[in-house]
């Protein structure tokens, strides 16, 4: 079965410090990536993606992540985090057309 | 262009109680799914569907149907309600041009079971 592993689950950061979540999957085919941001009392909304090609995606908001084959690894990073980053941040990885599976989430407080 | 809608957005139900949460989008999306949010937990797939007419089961399943006679529409139906079931519900759409992209969830529903 698939999984999705987020090292961290409560990440603290001032203001201008860089930011770097991590994100490995176990998955034995093809997979689409995504990172998946949740503003405090909103809905999903994605941040990135990464289906082929270029294994450094870059996301809205100033955001990137890279994908790493080897290391079933797909972490997401921003080099200065701002206090309106704050949210609630979810790796996902799901096969072509069948079951999406997300990490438990990751919190980010940054401080102002 | 509504996007995903998703009705109603607050729910107490008593155990033992049946219920439907509605979903529904008008995008004309092939893929929806259900969620439910638990803290800590992410977001955990309850049933998904690809197209009318078939559906899946997902990683949690149990107490809960789903059927997809439309493109648009995707209940969640709770047969029996329990405590456990107690979370917050969040239905989502994508298209299937390159297997399944963004996924566009709705506002949510938080359901409580006494």
């Amino acid at each position: 079965a698939q999984s999705v592993s987020q090292h961290n689950h409560h990440v603290i950061l001032s203001e201008a410090a860089s930011l770097e979540l991590g994100c490995n999957y176990s998955y034995g085919g093809t997979v689409n990536l995504f990172w998946y941001v949740q503003y405090p009392g909103q809905h999903l909304q994605l941040l990135l993606k990464y289906f082929s090609g270029d294994p450094l995606v870059k996301g809205i908001k100033g955001f990137e992540a890279e994908f790493i084959k080897s290391k079933f690894s797909f972490n997401l990073r921003k080099p200065s985090v701002q206090w309106s980053d704050t949210a609630e941040y979810f790796c996902a990885v799901i096969p072509f057309a069948g079951k999406s599976t997300f990490g438990d989430g990751t919190t980010l407080t940054v401080k102002p | 262009n509504a996007g995903v809608t998703q009705t109603p957005k607050f729910q107490v139900l008593k155990t033992g109680q049946s219920m439907t949460l509605q979903c529904a989008q008008d995008m004309n999306h092939e893929y929806m799914s259900w969620y439910r949010q638990d803290p800590g937990m992410g977001l955990r797939l309850i049933h998904y569907s690809v197209g009318a007419g078939i559906t899946d089961q997902g990683e949690v399943p149990n107490g809960y149907n789903v059927s997809r006679s439309t493109t648009e529409d995707f209940p969640l139906r709770l047969l029996s309600a329990a405590p456990s079931q107690t979370s917050v519900y969040f239905c989502a759409s994508s298209s299937l041009l390159a297997g399944v992209s963004e996924q566009f969830f709705g506002p949510g529903t938080r359901l409580t079971v006494l």
